[in-house]
């Protein structure tokens, strides 16, 4: 069955510095990875797909990078409006584009 | 210039009642999906529908049922609601381009509370 697992659960961060979220997965044929934001109250706001090992992208203050085993989220010099739980979630096999998704990190960056 | 709203944004009931949730998308996409994230925020498939045709149908009571009048609209039933079901569900949709999976985008959530 596929797996996700994210790390660390929560993390707290002072602003400006700088750190990163894991994401582990075992699945069979990946498919994408996929980053998500979300916000208290809201739905999840996609950030990143990554297709192989190797990708790299980049949003401002976010860098996602994809190994055949993990993902990591790099966040550089955060601020408070960073601060919301990221999701990853993955798509895999035959699916038809069902994601699975992790339990995510909560991230609070202070000022 | 809403891409994928729901409807309520609250739902408060009694335990056995029947509701209701509608989504529409108006971002053209082909495939909208149902999720259902539990207290601990974990967020897990329930049903997906392409072109109104459902393709995910994941070990969900049939109490829950969907429907996909057109592309752009996928409506949950739930049928002699539990304390179990409270929860918030997502709707989502994605495009279908080339041979890629590509990325969901959701709607702001059903707060689903059963008394």
């Amino acid at each position: 069955e596929d797996q996700v697992t994210q790390s660390p659960e929560a993390l707290r961060l002072q602003e400006g510095e700088s750190s990163s979220l894991n994401c582990s997965y075992t699945v069979s044929g990946l498919r994408g990875l996929f980053w998500y934001r979300q916000d208290p109250g809201k739905g999840p706001e996609f950030l990143f797909t990554l297709y192989s090992a190797g990708e790299e992208k980049e949003k401002e203050r976010l860098k996602a990078t994809l190994t055949k085993k993990e993902s990591f989220l790099h966040i550089t010099a955060p601020k408070p409006e960073d601060s919301a739980t990221y999701l990853c979630a993955v798509q895999a096999g035959t699916g038809f584009q069902k994601l699975v998704f992790g339990t995510g990190t909560r991230l609070l960056v202070s000022p | 210039d809403t891409a994928v709203s729901q409807t309520p944004k609250y739902l408060v009931t009694q335990m056995g009642n029947d509701k209701s949730i509608k989504c529409e998308q108006n971002l053209g996409h082909d495939t909208m999906y149902w999720y259902k994230q539990d207290s601990k925020k974990f967020l897990k498939i329930m049903f997906s529908y392409n072109n109104k045709e459902l393709i995910i149908n994941e070990t969900v009571p049939n109490r829950f049922s969907p429907k996909s009048p057109d592309k752009a609209h996928l409506n949950l039933h739930i049928n002699s609601l539990e304390l179990g079901d409270s929860a918030v569900y997502f709707c989502a949709s994605s495009p279908r381009r080339g041979g890629h999976y590509n990325e969901q985008f959701f709607g702001p959530g059903t707060r689903l509370t059963v008394l």
